[in-house]
């Protein structure tokens, strides 16, 4: 079965120092992988996506993921946290193969990360 | 403004009661799909659109319905609501397909069903 998982519901970080929210799936062949960002009573917003390619992928708002095959793990990180990137993280997989592949994502259950000050 | 449009953004309904929740998307896209976040849960999808007159079930689509009469429209329709339906709902759209693009989401519409 296609999954994704994200191991820590909460994620505490200083202003300043870096940070990194966990991400491993499975699905069959190769994955599109996402990340998205969801700020308090907002939809969510994509930040960045791994088709195929640098492993090293970069996206909005300073953040950057790397794709891992072997380990299947498509960790976000950033180099320095704000306090402004408190909020809701969702990694999320596109199958590549299967019946209506071309039709979902599969979400993890998301990570909050807290960044004070 | 590229946006997707739901509505209405919180309700509050009783058992039974038939009840509509828009999404309008004014970006010309062709993949619409509707998904349910619930804690600890992540998203859940429920339907989704291809085109214009093509859907079909997501993860749960039990105790729902949507129809594509329209490119820009989606309504998400619960016949006879249950309080197992209280959930925050989320639209998206994506120019193409949801597994490659980028989805475009609106800002959630927020149901209790007593």
């Amino acid at each position: 079965a296609q999954s994704v998982a994200q191991p820590e519901d909460q994620v505490n970080v200083a202003e300043g120092n870096p940070l990194t929210v966990k991400c491993t799936y499975s699905v069959s062949g190769n994955p599109y992988l996402f990340w998205y960002v969801q700020y308090p009573n907002r939809g969510l917003q994509f930040l960045l996506k791994y088709i195929t390619g640098d492993n090293l992928v970069k996206g909005s708002y300073g953040f950057e993921a790397e794709f891992n095959k072997s380990q299947t793990s498509f960790h976000l990180k950033k180099p320095s946290a704000l306090v402004s990137d408190s909020a809701l993280y969702f990694c999320a997989v596109g199958p590549t193969s299967g019946y209506s592949s071309a039709s979902k994502i599969i979400f993890g259950s998301g990570t909050r990360l807290s960044i004070r000050p | 403004e590229a946006q997707v449009t739901q509505n209405p953004r919180y309700l509050i309904t009783v058992t039974g009661k038939k009840l509509t929740v828009t999404c309008s998307q004014n970006m010309n896209h062709e993949y619409m799909s509707w998904y349910r976040q619930d804690p600890g849960l992540g998203l859940r999808q429920i339907y989704y659109s291809m085109n214009v007159e093509v859907t079909d079930k997501g993860d749960v689509p039990e105790g729902y319905k949507v129809s594509r009469k329209e490119k820009r429209n989606f309504p998400l329709i619960l016949e006879s609501p249950s309080p197992n339906q209280t959930s925050l709902y989320f639209c998206a759209s994506s120019f193409r397909t949801a597994n490659t693009g980028e989805l475009f989401f609106g800002e959630g519409s927020r149901l209790t069903v007593l």
